[in-house]
Protein backbone atom coordinates (compact mmCIF):
# COMPACT_ATOMS: atom_id res chain seq x y z
CA UNK A 1 0.00 0.00 0.00
CA UNK A 2 1.55 3.48 -0.86
CA UNK A 3 0.45 5.78 1.51
CA UNK A 4 0.87 9.25 1.70
CA UNK A 5 -0.06 11.14 4.57
CA UNK A 6 -0.41 15.09 5.41
CA UNK A 7 -0.67 16.51 8.69
CA UNK A 8 -2.64 18.41 9.79
CA UNK A 9 -5.71 17.94 8.10
CA UNK A 10 -6.86 21.18 8.66
CA UNK A 11 -5.09 24.68 10.53
CA UNK A 12 -6.53 27.92 11.36
CA UNK A 13 -3.69 30.43 11.72
CA UNK A 14 -4.12 34.51 11.77
CA UNK A 15 -2.99 36.52 8.86
CA UNK A 16 0.69 37.14 9.37
CA UNK A 17 1.61 33.96 11.41
CA UNK A 18 3.80 31.61 9.68
CA UNK A 19 2.96 28.09 9.51
CA UNK A 20 4.19 24.49 8.30
CA UNK A 21 2.59 21.18 7.53
CA UNK A 22 4.38 18.04 6.66
CA UNK A 23 3.96 15.39 3.97
CA UNK A 24 5.53 12.06 4.48
CA UNK A 25 6.06 9.17 2.11
CA UNK A 26 7.15 5.75 1.87
CA UNK A 27 11.36 6.28 1.15
CA UNK A 28 11.70 3.15 -1.50
CA UNK A 29 11.05 3.94 -5.15
CA UNK A 30 10.94 7.84 -4.97
CA UNK A 31 11.10 9.91 -8.14
CA UNK A 32 9.90 13.02 -7.14
CA UNK A 33 7.52 15.53 -4.76
CA UNK A 34 4.80 17.87 -5.73
CA UNK A 35 3.43 20.00 -3.91
CA UNK A 36 0.07 21.86 -5.36
CA UNK A 37 -2.10 24.88 -3.88
CA UNK A 38 -5.41 23.63 -4.19
CA UNK A 39 -8.80 26.21 -4.21
CA UNK A 40 -11.85 23.99 -4.33
CA UNK A 41 -14.07 24.49 -7.43
CA UNK A 42 -10.32 25.23 -9.19
CA UNK A 43 -7.43 23.31 -10.58
CA UNK A 44 -5.01 22.54 -8.48
CA UNK A 45 -1.84 24.97 -9.42
CA UNK A 46 1.74 23.39 -9.35
CA UNK A 47 3.92 25.12 -6.08
CA UNK A 48 6.65 22.99 -6.37
CA UNK A 49 8.28 19.81 -7.83
CA UNK A 50 11.38 18.29 -5.63
CA UNK A 51 13.54 15.13 -6.51
CA UNK A 52 16.98 15.37 -4.37
CA UNK A 53 17.33 14.68 -0.93
CA UNK A 54 18.14 17.86 0.60
CA UNK A 55 16.03 19.91 -1.91
CA UNK A 56 14.56 23.55 -0.63
CA UNK A 57 12.59 25.06 -2.74
CA UNK A 58 11.12 28.74 -2.31
CA UNK A 59 8.58 30.88 -4.26
CA UNK A 60 7.68 34.16 -2.44
CA UNK A 61 6.51 33.41 1.16
CA UNK A 62 6.23 30.07 0.43
CA UNK A 63 8.89 26.92 0.86
CA UNK A 64 9.78 23.67 1.04
CA UNK A 65 11.95 20.64 2.37
CA UNK A 66 12.67 17.55 1.51
CA UNK A 67 14.16 14.41 3.46
CA UNK A 68 14.05 11.11 1.03
CA UNK A 69 16.05 9.18 2.97
CA UNK A 70 13.26 9.13 6.21
CA UNK A 71 10.26 10.19 3.61
CA UNK A 72 8.91 13.76 4.48
CA UNK A 73 8.48 17.48 3.43
CA UNK A 74 7.76 20.55 4.75
CA UNK A 75 5.97 23.48 3.57
CA UNK A 76 6.34 26.52 5.52
CA UNK A 77 4.52 29.45 4.54
CA UNK A 78 5.86 32.68 6.00
CA UNK A 79 3.56 35.40 7.12
CA UNK A 80 0.00 34.16 6.21
CA UNK A 81 -2.36 36.06 4.22
CA UNK A 82 -5.98 35.53 3.57
CA UNK A 83 -5.19 34.91 -0.17
CA UNK A 84 -3.34 31.93 1.05
CA UNK A 85 -6.70 30.05 2.41
CA UNK A 86 -6.58 26.96 0.42
CA UNK A 87 -5.49 23.25 0.71
CA UNK A 88 -2.11 22.14 0.02
CA UNK A 89 -1.48 18.89 -1.34
CA UNK A 90 1.49 17.06 -1.95
CA UNK A 91 2.20 13.87 -4.39
CA UNK A 92 4.55 11.35 -4.01
CA UNK A 93 5.68 10.17 -7.79
CA UNK A 94 7.27 7.18 -8.60
CA UNK A 95 8.38 6.79 -11.81
CA UNK A 96 5.05 5.81 -13.40
CA UNK A 97 2.97 6.51 -10.83
CA UNK A 98 1.73 9.40 -8.66
CA UNK A 99 -0.29 9.45 -5.16
CA UNK A 100 -1.88 12.42 -3.40
CA UNK A 101 -2.02 12.90 -0.37
CA UNK A 102 -5.48 13.82 1.28
CA UNK A 103 -4.55 17.64 1.76
CA UNK A 104 -3.67 20.07 4.36
CA UNK A 105 -7.00 22.84 4.37
CA UNK A 106 -5.62 25.94 5.54
CA UNK A 107 -7.49 28.99 6.48
CA UNK A 108 -6.08 32.33 7.04
CA UNK A 109 -8.12 34.83 9.19
CA UNK A 110 -7.70 38.43 8.60
CA UNK B 1 -0.90 29.95 -24.22
CA UNK B 2 -3.43 28.30 -23.90
CA UNK B 3 -3.83 26.03 -20.78
CA UNK B 4 -5.09 22.25 -20.61
CA UNK B 5 -8.71 22.05 -21.61
CA UNK B 6 -10.71 19.36 -21.12
CA UNK B 7 -14.83 18.50 -22.57
CA UNK B 8 -17.34 18.43 -21.90
CA UNK B 9 -17.05 20.33 -18.53
CA UNK B 10 -20.29 18.61 -17.04
CA UNK B 11 -21.73 15.56 -17.82
CA UNK B 12 -24.68 13.77 -16.82
CA UNK B 13 -25.63 10.17 -18.12
CA UNK B 14 -27.54 7.15 -17.15
CA UNK B 15 -26.34 4.22 -15.65
CA UNK B 16 -24.93 1.78 -18.16
CA UNK B 17 -24.60 4.22 -21.24
CA UNK B 18 -20.76 4.97 -22.23
CA UNK B 19 -19.05 7.90 -21.81
CA UNK B 20 -16.03 9.68 -23.34
CA UNK B 21 -14.11 12.24 -21.80
CA UNK B 22 -11.57 14.50 -23.39
CA UNK B 23 -8.49 16.58 -22.50
CA UNK B 24 -6.37 18.83 -24.87
CA UNK B 25 -3.03 18.95 -23.12
CA UNK B 26 -0.85 22.70 -23.27
CA UNK B 27 1.04 22.68 -27.12
CA UNK B 28 3.99 20.58 -26.84
CA UNK B 29 3.60 18.61 -23.29
CA UNK B 30 4.81 15.71 -23.86
CA UNK B 31 2.99 13.61 -21.14
CA UNK B 32 -0.77 13.53 -19.99
CA UNK B 33 -1.89 12.11 -16.77
CA UNK B 34 -5.30 11.54 -15.94
CA UNK B 35 -6.95 11.39 -12.20
CA UNK B 36 -10.25 11.20 -10.63
CA UNK B 37 -11.02 13.17 -7.63
CA UNK B 38 -13.98 12.74 -5.11
CA UNK B 39 -15.83 15.80 -3.24
CA UNK B 40 -13.12 17.21 -0.91
CA UNK B 41 -10.69 15.00 -1.68
CA UNK B 42 -7.05 14.75 -3.38
CA UNK B 43 -6.58 13.33 -7.30
CA UNK B 44 -6.55 9.85 -7.38
CA UNK B 45 -4.06 8.57 -10.17
CA UNK B 46 -5.17 6.51 -13.00
CA UNK B 47 -2.94 6.78 -15.93
CA UNK B 48 -0.35 8.57 -17.96
CA UNK B 49 0.55 8.83 -21.27
CA UNK B 50 4.68 10.00 -22.23
CA UNK B 51 3.77 10.79 -25.85
CA UNK B 52 1.42 8.07 -27.59
CA UNK B 53 2.58 5.38 -24.77
CA UNK B 54 0.34 4.46 -22.08
CA UNK B 55 3.23 3.96 -19.57
CA UNK B 56 0.93 2.45 -16.64
CA UNK B 57 -2.63 1.87 -16.22
CA UNK B 58 -2.70 0.19 -12.87
CA UNK B 59 -4.38 3.12 -11.15
CA UNK B 60 -7.72 2.66 -13.57
CA UNK B 61 -10.34 1.41 -11.21
CA UNK B 62 -11.29 -2.20 -13.16
CA UNK B 63 -11.48 -2.94 -16.77
CA UNK B 64 -14.62 -0.43 -17.79
CA UNK B 65 -12.10 2.47 -17.73
CA UNK B 66 -9.85 3.21 -20.45
CA UNK B 67 -7.89 5.57 -22.41
CA UNK B 68 -5.85 6.37 -25.44
CA UNK B 69 -3.45 8.86 -26.72
CA UNK B 70 -3.23 8.16 -30.50
CA UNK B 71 -1.32 10.75 -31.63
CA UNK B 72 0.70 12.04 -28.58
CA UNK B 73 -1.54 15.06 -28.34
CA UNK B 74 -5.18 14.68 -27.46
CA UNK B 75 -6.44 11.89 -25.09
CA UNK B 76 -9.68 10.49 -24.17
CA UNK B 77 -10.58 8.21 -20.88
CA UNK B 78 -13.69 6.10 -21.45
CA UNK B 79 -15.71 4.86 -18.74
CA UNK B 80 -18.16 1.97 -20.34
CA UNK B 81 -21.28 0.65 -18.33
CA UNK B 82 -21.28 3.81 -16.40
CA UNK B 83 -22.41 3.36 -12.35
CA UNK B 84 -22.91 5.37 -9.77
CA UNK B 85 -20.07 4.57 -8.05
CA UNK B 86 -17.97 6.26 -11.39
CA UNK B 87 -19.73 10.02 -10.59
CA UNK B 88 -16.61 11.76 -10.02
CA UNK B 89 -14.75 14.85 -11.21
CA UNK B 90 -12.04 13.51 -13.82
CA UNK B 91 -8.74 15.57 -14.10
CA UNK B 92 -6.30 15.69 -16.49
CA UNK B 93 -2.60 17.18 -16.35
CA UNK B 94 0.27 17.38 -18.58
CA UNK B 95 3.57 18.39 -18.68
CA UNK B 96 6.38 19.45 -20.33
CA UNK B 97 8.43 16.44 -20.02
CA UNK B 98 8.95 12.81 -19.27
CA UNK B 99 10.87 13.44 -16.26
CA UNK B 100 9.82 15.00 -13.01
CA UNK B 101 8.19 18.56 -14.03
CA UNK B 102 5.49 20.20 -12.86
CA UNK B 103 2.02 19.14 -14.22
CA UNK B 104 -0.59 21.72 -15.12
CA UNK B 105 -3.99 20.75 -14.33
CA UNK B 106 -7.57 21.32 -16.84
CA UNK B 107 -10.49 22.67 -14.92
CA UNK B 108 -11.85 18.61 -14.94
CA UNK B 109 -14.79 17.24 -16.56
CA UNK B 110 -17.66 17.08 -13.60
CA UNK B 111 -19.51 12.91 -14.60
CA UNK B 112 -22.58 12.03 -12.92
CA UNK B 113 -23.77 9.14 -13.23
CA UNK B 114 -27.90 8.80 -12.55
Amino acid sequence: ILNVEQSPQSLHVQEGDSTNFTCSFPSSNFYALHWYRWETAKSPEALFVMTLNGDEKKKGRISATLNTKEGYSYLYIKGSQPEDSATYLCAFRRVNDMRFGAGTRLTVKP
Amino acid sequence: GAGVSQSPRYKVTKRGQDVALRCDPISGHVSLYWYRQALGQGPEFLTYFNYEAQQDKSGLPNDRFSAERPEGSISTLTIQRTEQRDSAMYRCASSPGTGAYEQYFGPGTRLTVT
